[in-house]
């Protein structure tokens, strides 16, 4: 398969417990993004690497959040200290070119659940 | 602030008929806008897109069409087909500046056979 791909697929934590995903982009993809989305709403930005420089951050990704991409080919993004609203599916995806001139492909998402 | 949109948040059609989603946005600065199809337990898969430089664009059986006066976005599916079934997100950007899609909060279309 060589699409977005994201592991773990389903997390349950304890509020309190640090938690991390991995998103492995297309490999050819020197752009990769990550998304939050909750039930019935659509997904929201959360940050953006062109290469292994992160060059946007959204106002959501408090200090709770970190993400990397260390060589410029897989991702983490980690939560520390988890809330329970930050109960989400964590969405990867990654294209070649910026999103007004090519799609981003999505992997299918990290569920987190924060007990 | 910058939103997107939609008009329903669910749509039921009969296998066959042609389907029509709409969204509004606020952000008049935005020129490219994108339909995303997802699947319960998928990420979102890219339909179809438009510059606001257009008002139509086609695809396999898909059609979205762009009224920039009054900032509405539509996908039309013809011959909805049970597949089709799915949430569909409207998503909007800038050609420049910022890199990130501003999502829709979606419309489940329920395909009945």
């Amino acid at each position: 398969d060589t699409g977005v791909s994201q592991d773990p697929r389903h997390k349950i934590t304890k509020r309190g417990q640090n938690v991390t995903f991995r998103c492995d982009p297309i490999s050819e993809h020197n752009r990769l993004y990550w998304y939050r989305q909750t039930l019935g709403q659509g997904p929201e930005f959360l940050t953006y690497f062109q290469n292994e420089a992160q060059l946007e951050k959204s106002r959501l990704l408090s200090d709770r959040f970190s993400a990397e991409r260390p060589k410029g080919s897989f991702s983490t993004l980690e939560i520390q200290r988890t809330e329970q609203g930050d109960s989400a599916m964590y969405l990867c995806a990654s294209s070649l070119l910026e999103p007004s001139t090519g799609e981003l492909f999505f992997g299918e998402g990290s569920r987190l659940t924060v007990l | 602030g910058e939103s997107v949109g939609l008009h329903l948040p669910t749509l039921s059609v009969q296998e066959g008929d042609n389907s029509i989603i709409n969204c509004a946005y606020s952000n008049s600065a935005s020129d490219y806008f994108i339909w995303y199809k997802q699947e319960s337990g998928k990420g979102p898969q890219f339909i179809i897109d438009i510059r606001s430089n257009m008002d139509k664009r086609q695809g396999q059986r898909v059609t979205v069409l762009l009224n920039k006066t009054v900032k509405h976005l539509s996908l039309q599916i013809a011959a909805t087909q049970p597949g089709d079934s799915a949430v569909y997100f409207c998503a909007e950007t800038r050609a420049s500046g910022s890199e990130k899609l501003v999502f829709g909060k979606g419309t489940k279309l329920t395909v009945n056979p």
